[in-house]
């Protein structure tokens, strides 16, 4: 049972141009949601991450909307950079519940080309 | 601070064997997280620990993966026997309590 899902499996993009990734998930008890991002022969990095309180997180190039309606998000990344060629995941939890346990997205395989 | 360190980083495996990954977590974290990475699968948790109690220890994995926390700051991974299909990257995290920091893995292949 996959209860987070991502969109695209894999995306190119030239450099210079906007990335846009998404998520949706199913459980709606679900209310902190990182992203991270992984280079090969890493372990994935935080990212970014958001509360469903708010609605628009901002850091530098990289930006994460939530939409609690329809139990989506999405990372824009803006002036994309060669170096931003990674697999993103994006995860969720239920804070507050007596469990530190993420349920991650099958990740987005990003391609930047120079 | 030093982050969540992996030994070893490289395994290579004969079929049958019995192997041992390690894992230091980040200092104070109190959750520490076993995950399997494959292209197919993606990120599978195989163990979480919560104050080194065992809070999950992941269904299809129970019979030839066991996870351990000796103490607060150190955790293995012992995989009994190994199979070809074991074949991945193996990850720890820690986590104080939301976001999970991820150490650099163990590559393991069974030939």
């Amino acid at each position: 049972q996959q209860q987070v899902r991502q969109s695209p499996q894999s995306l190119t993009v030239w450099e210079g141009g906007t990335t846009v990734l998404t998520c949706s998930y199913e459980d709606s008890t679900f209310n902190y949601f990182p992203w991270y991002q992984q280079f090969p022969g890493e372990g994935p990095a935080l990212l970014i991450s958001i509360l469903s309180v708010s609605d628009k997180k901002e850091d530098g190039r990289f930006t994460t909307f939530f939409n609690k309606r329809e139990k989506k998000l999405s990372l824009h990344i803006i002036d994309s950079q060669p170096g931003d060629s990674a697999t993103y995941f994006c995860a969720a939890s239920e804070t507050g519940a007596n469990t530190g346990k993420l349920t991650f997205g099958h990740g987005t395989i990003l391609r930047v080309h120079p | 601070d030093a982050g969540v360190t992996q030994t070893p980083r490289h395994e290579v495996a004969e079929k049958g064997q019995t192997i041992i990954l390690k894992c230091e977590p980040v200092s104070g974290h109190n959750d520490l997280f076993w995950y399997r990475q494959t292209k197919i699968q993606g990120l599978e948790l195989l163990s979480y620990f919560r104050s080194k109690s065992l809070m999950e220890d992941g269904g299809a994995f129970k019979d030839r993966f066991k996870a351990e926390m000796l103490n607060s700051s150190f955790s293995t991974l012992k995989i009994q026997p190994t199979e070809p299909k074991d074949s991945a990257v193996y990850l720890c995290a820690s986590s104080p309590g939301g976001p999970q920091y991820f150490g650099p893995g163990t590559r393991l292949l069974v030939l």
